[in-house]
């Protein structure tokens, strides 16, 4: 089945290391995006991939890198994890930027500590 | 500040009953409504959507109504299961350029058999 993949399902890291996470998908869609969903709230756009255009939100921290090396894969890198950067990161690819139809991945869960 | 508000944070319906799901929008720029279905340790999956020239749109047990001019929408399912037992959350898409989806924060739907 094709689908959209997030390595690992959960990340504890210590404050202020370095963190990757993982994002792969077989729909060999366009548009790859990454959110960021805190306990009880909505989830956040941090930045998407038009293909390889990059396109990051005004209010995303620069703390918040992102990397698409190919159509298939897209990481997400925190530079220097604060305790604030705990959250779930989900992400979700689309055809193109007009198809609100997102596949999600499962999420990564990031501990901080 | 909050864009998209679904302001009841859960709903507990009993099986065979409606369950609805409210959702309101402050941009008029929005064109474009939809609703996810996330379970525990999953991520959201599209369930319907609508668009803003419609006012209804129907699919087997689900219903979604757009009121444009009270920048309302609900979801509507009838009749419930316990399988439908789930957070929703409301999303919708601006026009224009800029399709990015911003979601709600979730109403978490419980399906009492």
């Amino acid at each position: 089945d094709a689908m959209v993949i997030q390595n690992p399902r959960y990340q504890v890291t210590q404050f202020g290391k370095p963190v990757t996470l993982s994002c792969s998908q077989t729909l060999n869609h366009n548009v790859m995006y990454w959110y960021q969903q805190k306990s009880s709230q909505a989830p956040k756009l941090l930045f998407h991939y038009y293909d390889k255009d990059f396109n990051n939100e005004a209010d995303t921290p620069d703390n918040f890198q992102s990397r698409r090396p190919n159509t298939s894969f897209c990481f997400l890198d925190i530079r220097s994890p604060g305790l604030g950067d705990a959250a779930m990161y989900l992400c979700a690819t689309s055809r193109d930027m007009a198809d609100g139809g997102y596949t999600f991945g499962s999420g990564t869960r990031l501990t901080v500590v | 500040d909050q864009q998209v508000k679904q302001n009841s944070p859960s709903l507990s319906v009993q099986e065979g009953r409606i369950s609805i799901l409210n959702c309101d929008y402050t941009n008029s720029m929005f064109d474009y409504f939809l609703w996810y279905k996330k379970y525990p340790a999953e991520g959201p999956t599209f369930l319907i959507s609508i668009s803003s020239i419609k006012d209804k749109n129907e699919d087997g047990r689900f219903t979604v109504f757009l009121n444009k001019s009270a920048k309302h929408l609900s979801l509507h399912i009838v009749p419930s299961q316990p399988g439908d037992s789930a957070v929703y959350f409301c999303a919708a898409r601006s026009g224009g350029s800029n399709y990015k989806l911003t979601f709600g924060k979730g109403t978490l739907l419980t399906v009492n058999p």
